[in-house]
């Protein structure tokens, strides 16, 4: 069974400082792989997304995450992180069948 | 641009109770879905539907049951309310069914059962 494991439940980083998200996943087909964010009290939103072709793929909010197939990974990075980043981000990938099989989530935690 | 609408935002529920959350999309989306979420263990499917009159059971569909009349509406109604089903309840619809639709998110439903 496909599962997704984002290593991290929480990654406290200063103000400014670059930040990578760990996601890994077990899946022995070819998949579509996912980052949303989760805002305090709001749903999820988009942040990116890999289909296919180039494997660092660019998101909304100066977000980047870069697919590796040898190593199932879907790291999300971010170069510089604001206050306004604090979220909980998660990662999901495509389950077959309609349906999305997602990580437990990291809270990004910004000190200020 | 509504997007997808859940209402209400919270619910205490007594044990045994029943209810019905609700949820409507203005996009026309094809696929529509319900989520729970818990600490620590992400999104859990529990139901969705991939048109008008067909729905399907997700990862944990037990004492939940949906309809889906119209494109626009996908109802989620608690059968008999027990205290594991407390927790935040999403929406989510896309315009396509495959796995590469992006989904759209309610703001979510708190239900809390005493």
């Amino acid at each position: 069974a496909q599962s997704v494991t984002q290593l991290d439940s929480q990654v406290p980083v200063f103000e400014e400082a670059p930040v990578e998200l760990r996601c890994n996943y077990s899946s022995s087909v070819s998949v579509y792989l996912f980052w949303y964010v989760q805002y305090p009290n709001q749903g999820l939103q988009l942040l990116l997304k890999y289909l296919s072709g180039s494997t660092l793929v660019k998101g909304i909010n100066g977000f980047e995450a870069e697919f590796n197939k040898s190593q199932t990974s879907f790291h999300l990075r971010k170069p510089s992180v604001h206050i306004s980043d604090t979220a909980e981000y998660f990662c999901a990938v495509s389950g077959g069948n309609y349906q999305l099989i997602w990580g437990a989530g990291t809270k990004l935690i910004i000190k200020p | 641009n509504a997007g997808v609408t859940q209402t209400p935002k919270f619910q205490v529920l007594k044990t045994g109770q029943s209810m019905t959350l609700q949820c409507a999309q203005d996009m026309n989306h094809e696929y529509m879905s319900w989520y729970r979420q818990d600490p620590g263990m992400g999104l859990r499917l529990i139901h969705y539907s991939v048109g008008a009159g067909i729905t399907d059971q997700g990862e944990v569909p037990n004492g939940y049951n949906v309809s889906r009349s119209t494109t626009e509406d996908f109802p989620l109604r608690l059968l008999s309310a027990a205290p594991s089903q407390t927790s935040v309840y999403f929406c989510a619809s896309s315009y396509g069914v495959g796995d590469n639709s992006p989904l759209h998110f309610g703001n979510g439903t708190r239900l809390t059962v005493t």
